[in-house]
Protein backbone atom coordinates (compact mmCIF):
# COMPACT_ATOMS: atom_id res chain seq x y z
CA UNK A 1 0.00 0.00 0.00
CA UNK A 2 0.88 3.57 -0.02
CA UNK A 3 3.10 5.25 2.37
CA UNK A 4 1.96 8.27 4.46
CA UNK A 5 4.45 9.83 6.91
CA UNK A 6 3.99 11.83 10.28
CA UNK A 7 6.48 14.38 11.78
CA UNK A 8 7.29 14.78 14.61
CA UNK A 9 5.87 11.09 15.80
CA UNK A 10 5.57 12.26 19.86
CA UNK A 11 5.53 15.81 21.20
CA UNK A 12 5.82 17.71 24.30
CA UNK A 13 5.37 21.57 24.77
CA UNK A 14 4.02 23.91 27.37
CA UNK A 15 0.71 25.31 27.32
CA UNK A 16 -0.29 28.00 25.49
CA UNK A 17 2.33 27.35 22.70
CA UNK A 18 1.60 25.93 19.14
CA UNK A 19 2.67 22.39 17.65
CA UNK A 20 2.35 21.87 13.97
CA UNK A 21 2.47 18.42 12.69
CA UNK A 22 3.03 17.36 9.27
CA UNK A 23 1.92 14.39 7.20
CA UNK A 24 3.17 13.47 4.32
CA UNK A 25 1.99 11.02 1.35
CA UNK A 26 5.53 9.78 0.49
CA UNK A 27 4.73 7.51 -2.99
CA UNK A 28 1.71 8.78 -4.34
CA UNK A 29 -0.42 12.42 -4.76
CA UNK A 30 -3.13 12.84 -2.48
CA UNK A 31 -6.17 14.91 -3.47
CA UNK A 32 -8.01 14.61 0.22
CA UNK A 33 -5.87 14.41 3.09
CA UNK A 34 -8.21 13.19 7.04
CA UNK A 35 -6.73 14.76 10.23
CA UNK A 36 -8.13 12.37 13.24
CA UNK A 37 -7.71 12.54 17.15
CA UNK A 38 -8.09 9.23 19.13
CA UNK A 39 -8.74 9.32 22.75
CA UNK A 40 -6.87 5.91 24.55
CA UNK A 41 -8.70 2.94 23.49
CA UNK A 42 -11.41 4.75 21.33
CA UNK A 43 -12.15 5.36 17.57
CA UNK A 44 -10.71 7.40 15.79
CA UNK A 45 -12.74 10.82 15.73
CA UNK A 46 -12.60 12.98 12.58
CA UNK A 47 -11.47 16.32 12.39
CA UNK A 48 -11.48 17.70 9.34
CA UNK A 49 -11.13 17.28 5.47
CA UNK A 50 -8.36 18.53 3.41
CA UNK A 51 -8.20 19.11 -0.38
CA UNK A 52 -5.22 20.43 -1.62
CA UNK A 53 -5.58 24.33 -2.43
CA UNK A 54 -8.80 25.13 -0.55
CA UNK A 55 -10.21 25.12 2.84
CA UNK A 56 -10.38 22.20 4.90
CA UNK A 57 -13.74 21.03 6.32
CA UNK A 58 -14.32 20.75 9.70
CA UNK A 59 -16.65 18.62 11.59
CA UNK A 60 -19.19 20.04 13.77
CA UNK A 61 -17.48 20.80 17.69
CA UNK A 62 -13.76 21.03 15.91
CA UNK A 63 -12.71 24.66 16.49
CA UNK A 64 -11.04 26.07 12.88
CA UNK A 65 -9.11 28.66 14.87
CA UNK A 66 -7.33 26.38 17.16
CA UNK A 67 -6.78 23.62 14.74
CA UNK A 68 -5.32 25.37 11.67
CA UNK A 69 -4.91 22.98 8.70
CA UNK A 70 -3.11 23.73 5.74
CA UNK A 71 -3.04 21.36 2.50
CA UNK A 72 -0.14 23.23 0.85
CA UNK A 73 0.27 20.13 -2.16
CA UNK A 74 -0.58 17.05 -3.24
CA UNK A 75 1.74 14.99 -1.04
CA UNK A 76 1.85 17.34 2.43
CA UNK A 77 -0.80 18.89 4.54
CA UNK A 78 -0.46 20.54 7.96
CA UNK A 79 -2.11 20.57 11.45
CA UNK A 80 -1.68 23.07 14.34
CA UNK A 81 -2.71 22.90 17.43
CA UNK A 82 -2.74 26.65 18.52
CA UNK A 83 -2.71 27.94 22.11
CA UNK A 84 -2.45 23.95 23.00
CA UNK A 85 -3.72 23.14 26.56
CA UNK A 86 -3.73 19.90 28.04
CA UNK A 87 -6.95 18.89 27.23
CA UNK A 88 -5.31 18.78 23.59
CA UNK A 89 -3.31 16.07 24.46
CA UNK A 90 -4.30 13.29 22.71
CA UNK A 91 -3.01 11.09 19.29
CA UNK A 92 -3.21 12.82 16.25
CA UNK A 93 -3.55 10.76 12.94
CA UNK A 94 -3.17 11.93 9.56
CA UNK A 95 -4.71 9.85 6.33
CA UNK A 96 -4.44 10.49 2.57
CA UNK A 97 -6.38 9.28 -0.23
CA UNK A 98 -6.71 9.76 -3.92
CA UNK A 99 -9.60 11.40 -5.57
CA UNK A 100 -10.00 7.95 -7.72
CA UNK A 101 -9.98 5.89 -5.00
CA UNK A 102 -11.72 4.97 -1.77
CA UNK A 103 -8.84 4.29 0.07
CA UNK A 104 -7.27 6.21 2.78
CA UNK A 105 -3.76 5.51 3.75
CA UNK A 106 -3.18 6.20 7.58
CA UNK A 107 0.42 7.77 8.94
CA UNK A 108 1.84 6.04 12.29
CA UNK A 109 -0.02 8.81 14.62
CA UNK A 110 1.63 11.82 16.55
CA UNK A 111 1.34 11.86 20.32
CA UNK A 112 1.03 15.03 21.81
CA UNK A 113 1.26 15.77 25.33
CA UNK A 114 0.65 18.97 26.53
CA UNK A 115 2.01 20.04 30.07
CA UNK B 1 -25.39 10.17 8.02
CA UNK B 2 -24.16 6.58 8.05
CA UNK B 3 -24.23 4.76 11.28
CA UNK B 4 -21.58 1.60 11.68
CA UNK B 5 -21.58 -0.62 14.81
CA UNK B 6 -18.91 -3.26 15.24
CA UNK B 7 -19.48 -6.45 17.54
CA UNK B 8 -17.73 -7.29 20.07
CA UNK B 9 -15.39 -4.83 21.84
CA UNK B 10 -13.35 -7.53 23.01
CA UNK B 11 -12.23 -10.74 21.64
CA UNK B 12 -9.78 -13.17 23.79
CA UNK B 13 -9.59 -16.52 21.47
CA UNK B 14 -6.94 -19.54 21.94
CA UNK B 15 -3.84 -19.30 19.05
CA UNK B 16 -5.02 -21.40 16.35
CA UNK B 17 -8.58 -20.84 16.58
CA UNK B 18 -10.16 -18.51 14.54
CA UNK B 19 -11.52 -14.71 15.61
CA UNK B 20 -15.02 -12.98 14.10
CA UNK B 21 -15.62 -9.31 13.91
CA UNK B 22 -18.94 -7.75 13.29
CA UNK B 23 -19.88 -4.49 11.68
CA UNK B 24 -23.02 -3.16 10.70
CA UNK B 25 -23.95 -0.22 8.63
CA UNK B 26 -26.97 1.78 7.84
CA UNK B 27 -26.53 3.24 4.17
CA UNK B 28 -27.03 1.65 2.07
CA UNK B 29 -25.19 3.84 -0.69
CA UNK B 30 -21.89 2.97 1.26
CA UNK B 31 -19.88 1.19 -1.08
CA UNK B 32 -16.26 0.27 0.58
CA UNK B 33 -15.66 -1.48 3.66
CA UNK B 34 -11.92 -1.80 4.88
CA UNK B 35 -10.71 -2.97 7.74
CA UNK B 36 -7.59 -1.70 9.64
CA UNK B 37 -5.48 -3.01 12.18
CA UNK B 38 -3.70 -0.59 15.12
CA UNK B 39 -1.35 -1.74 17.03
CA UNK B 40 -0.69 0.07 20.54
CA UNK B 41 0.92 3.48 19.24
CA UNK B 42 1.01 3.59 15.71
CA UNK B 43 -1.65 4.25 12.90
CA UNK B 44 -4.49 2.13 11.64
CA UNK B 45 -3.00 -0.17 9.15
CA UNK B 46 -5.21 -1.38 5.68
CA UNK B 47 -5.14 -5.37 6.15
CA UNK B 48 -7.96 -5.78 3.52
CA UNK B 49 -10.89 -4.18 1.94
CA UNK B 50 -14.13 -5.19 -0.41
CA UNK B 51 -16.12 -3.40 -2.35
CA UNK B 52 -19.91 -3.14 -2.57
CA UNK B 53 -19.56 -5.79 -5.89
CA UNK B 54 -18.28 -8.31 -4.17
CA UNK B 55 -19.72 -10.96 -1.10
CA UNK B 56 -16.34 -12.37 -0.56
CA UNK B 57 -12.62 -11.88 -0.64
CA UNK B 58 -9.43 -13.47 1.49
CA UNK B 59 -5.65 -12.63 1.48
CA UNK B 60 -4.28 -16.14 3.12
CA UNK B 61 -5.53 -16.54 7.51
CA UNK B 62 -7.75 -12.79 6.42
CA UNK B 63 -11.27 -12.98 4.43
CA UNK B 64 -14.24 -10.73 4.83
CA UNK B 65 -17.84 -11.35 3.67
CA UNK B 66 -20.27 -8.69 3.09
CA UNK B 67 -23.74 -9.09 2.79
CA UNK B 68 -25.20 -5.98 1.25
CA UNK B 69 -28.98 -6.95 1.73
CA UNK B 70 -28.77 -7.48 5.39
CA UNK B 71 -26.17 -4.24 5.60
CA UNK B 72 -22.98 -6.23 7.49
CA UNK B 73 -19.51 -7.11 6.68
CA UNK B 74 -17.13 -9.28 9.32
CA UNK B 75 -13.89 -9.79 9.11
CA UNK B 76 -12.65 -13.46 9.90
CA UNK B 77 -8.98 -14.45 10.43
CA UNK B 78 -8.09 -17.69 10.90
CA UNK B 79 -5.54 -20.06 12.65
CA UNK B 80 -4.51 -16.33 14.84
CA UNK B 81 -1.20 -16.45 15.69
CA UNK B 82 -0.06 -14.09 19.16
CA UNK B 83 1.11 -10.94 16.31
CA UNK B 84 -2.55 -10.83 15.38
CA UNK B 85 -3.42 -9.38 18.79
CA UNK B 86 -4.05 -5.68 17.99
CA UNK B 87 -7.17 -3.31 17.99
CA UNK B 88 -9.18 -4.16 14.86
CA UNK B 89 -11.57 -1.02 13.19
CA UNK B 90 -14.42 -1.80 10.38
CA UNK B 91 -15.18 1.11 7.93
CA UNK B 92 -17.81 2.22 5.64
CA UNK B 93 -17.02 4.83 2.89
CA UNK B 94 -20.26 6.55 1.79
CA UNK B 95 -21.17 9.24 -0.46
CA UNK B 96 -18.20 12.09 -0.64
CA UNK B 97 -15.67 9.21 0.34
CA UNK B 98 -15.74 10.25 4.23
CA UNK B 99 -14.91 7.22 6.43
CA UNK B 100 -17.42 6.10 9.30
CA UNK B 101 -15.45 3.98 11.47
CA UNK B 102 -16.61 1.31 13.64
CA UNK B 103 -15.68 1.44 17.62
CA UNK B 104 -13.22 -0.85 17.55
CA UNK B 105 -12.46 -4.65 18.42
CA UNK B 106 -9.33 -5.65 20.61
CA UNK B 107 -8.35 -8.65 19.65
CA UNK B 108 -5.91 -11.00 22.07
CA UNK B 109 -4.59 -14.14 21.05
CA UNK B 110 -3.77 -16.13 23.61
CA UNK B 111 -0.68 -18.32 23.31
Amino acid sequence: GAVVSQHPSWVICKSGTSVKIECRSLDFQATTMFWYRQFPKQSLMLMATSNEGSKATYEQGVEKDKFLINHASLTLSTLTVTSAHPEDSSFYICSAGARAYNEQFFGPGTRLTVL
Amino acid sequence: GENVEQHPSTLSVQEGDSAVIKCTYSDSASNYFPWYKQELGKGPQLIIDIRSNVGEKKDQRIAVTLNKTAKHFSLHITETQPEDSAVYFCAAISTGNQFYFGTGTSLTVIP
